[in-house]
């Protein structure tokens, strides 16, 4: 198994712009976690979805972001019209289903100019 | 809510030092507790967990053990190596909570110098 795969590892874009990236899970794993990570700081909870089904957002999701987890596979995270207090690491987890271990990708560094 | 508080980093020791490094949590219900640990340029690894009061986490040298009465996990090793160089992150998932996510400190920077 090859882990969580997380792409692009860094992204850079102008304010305005939207992004999107994108998280491949776990072969078979049924939850998929995304986080948020600033510098200096832990991650915190951002949204999750079990198979397909998004489950939970948490407050910090504003409207402008938007995940997706067609098929119960990958998933994707977009955001729309970025903001520089956007930039962050995105960090992707699954876990083969609850109570069970979260297991994490590599991030995907977002720098917003 | 929950939470999770973890001593400031950076820590700096020498190599072959005893290391501890602070948690405490609040949390309803009965936590599990989990240390993650992040090399530079990697993603969170676990490195250790405990689901229930008393029961220590080890891996690699490191433990900790799930202190209720102080509501306490704190990180120990014994002797640390340079390779132990990373960001230490404590953190907690909630029985009360479906979602299962992971509630994490503000990491402990740890440097080992030879």
């Amino acid at each position: 198994d090859t882990g969580v795969s997380q792409n692009p590892r860094h992204k850079i874009t102008k304010r305005g712009q939207n992004v999107t990236f994108r998280c491949d899970p776990i072969s078979e794993h049924n939850r998929l976690y995304w986080y948020r990570q600033t510098l200096g700081q832990g991650p915190e909870f951002l949204t999750y979805f079990q198979n397909e089904a998004q489950l939970e957002k948490s407050r910090l999701l504003s409207d402008r972001f938007s995940a997706e987890r067609p098929k119960g596979s990958f998933s994707t995270l977009e955001i729309q019209r970025t903001e520089q207090g956007d930039s962050a690491m995105y960090l992707c987890a699954s876990s083969p289903r609850e109570m069970d271990i979260q297991y994490f990708g590599a991030g995907t560094r977002l720098s917003v100019l | 809510g929950n939470s999770v508080t973890q001593m400031e980093g950076p820590v700096t020791l020498s190599e072959e030092a005893f290391l501890t490094i602070n948690c405490t949590y609040t949390a309803t219900g009965y936590p599990s507790l989990f240390w993650y640990v992040q090399y530079p340029g990697e993603g969170l690894q676990l490195l250790l967990k405990a689901t229930k009061a008393d029961d220590k986490g080890s891996n690699k040298g490191f433990e900790a053990t799930y202190r209720k009465e102080t509501t306490s996990f704190h990180l120990e090793k014994g002797s640390v190596q340079v390779s132990d160089s990373a960001v230490y992150f404590c953190a907690l998932t909630s029985s009360m909570d479906s979602s299962y996510k992971l509630i994490f400190g503000s990491g402990t920077r740890l440097l080992v110098r030879p």
